[in-house]
């Protein structure tokens, strides 16, 4: 079955960039979306289909993808930004979530 | 203003059975793929299973083995989830999703989840 690698945690400092990672097996060939989750909250799509934002969403977030790695990119960081980051990916038949990473913002 | 309210969560002992409900508003639900997504008490996400508008395409994650079962009233707009056969480890908030569009896109609106406890 297909998985997604993500880091457990990632921490940034106020107004710099954070980049949290998602690593699958040829990853580049699909899409890539990216939700962000907060205590107590449903999850909220922030990117989809690799670098594309909903609206609402800040221009400070993007996606990119390479052959074995997504990546969300959050400029400017912000306190607010702060949640848990899950990418996403549909293989086959199955959708896929990776195991999310922490993003503090300190 | 877009809703979808899950209900029907709670407590069940094991090998008991539940149905979960997802009540829509908003949006022409009958235009849309939906999806179950659940998360265990200080876990990550879990996919759980899909239903396509018509209810042609209809997948599942492999570790339920058949004993959940998703589908879906257009006419009520509504989703729903018939479990069976609960065991501990389905314990978890049990998330209704929209996709996007059709049934490889992103899920772009959630409801706030209901508790089920086995």
């Amino acid at each position: 079955s297909y998985e997604l690698t993500q880091p457990l945690s990632v921490s940034v400092a106020p107004g710099q960039t954070a980049r949290i990672t998602c690593g699958g097996n040829n990853i580049g060939g699909k899409s890539v979306h990216w939700y962000q989750q907060k205590p107590g909250q449903a999850p909220v799509l922030v990117i989809y289909r690799g670098n594309n934002r909903p609206s609402g969403i800040p221009e400070r977030f993007s996606g990119s993808t390479s052959a074995n790695t997504a990546t969300l990119t959050i400029s400017r960081a912000q306190a607010g930004d702060e949640g848990v980051f899950y990418c996403h990916v549909w293989d086959i038949t199955t959708w896929v979530f990776g195991g999310g990473t922490k993003l503090t913002v300190l | 203003d877009v809703q979808m309210v899950e209900s029907g969560g709670g407590l069940v002992q094991t090998g008991g059975s539940l149905r979960l409900s997802c009540a829509v508003s908003g949006f022409t639900f009958s235009d849309y793929t939906m999806n179950w997504v659940r998360q265990a008490p200080g876990k990550g996400l879990e996919w759980v299973s899909s239903i396509s508008t018509s209810s042609s395409y209809i997948y599942y994650t492999d570790s339920l083995k058949g004993r959940f079962t998703i589908s879906r009233d257009n006419a009520k707009s509504s989703l729903l989830l018939q479990m069976n056969s609960l065991r501990a480890e389905d314990t978890a908030v049990y998330y209704c999703a929209r996709s996007r569009v059709g049934i490889r896109d992103a899920f772009d609106i959630w409801g706030q989840g209901t508790m089920v406890t086995v």
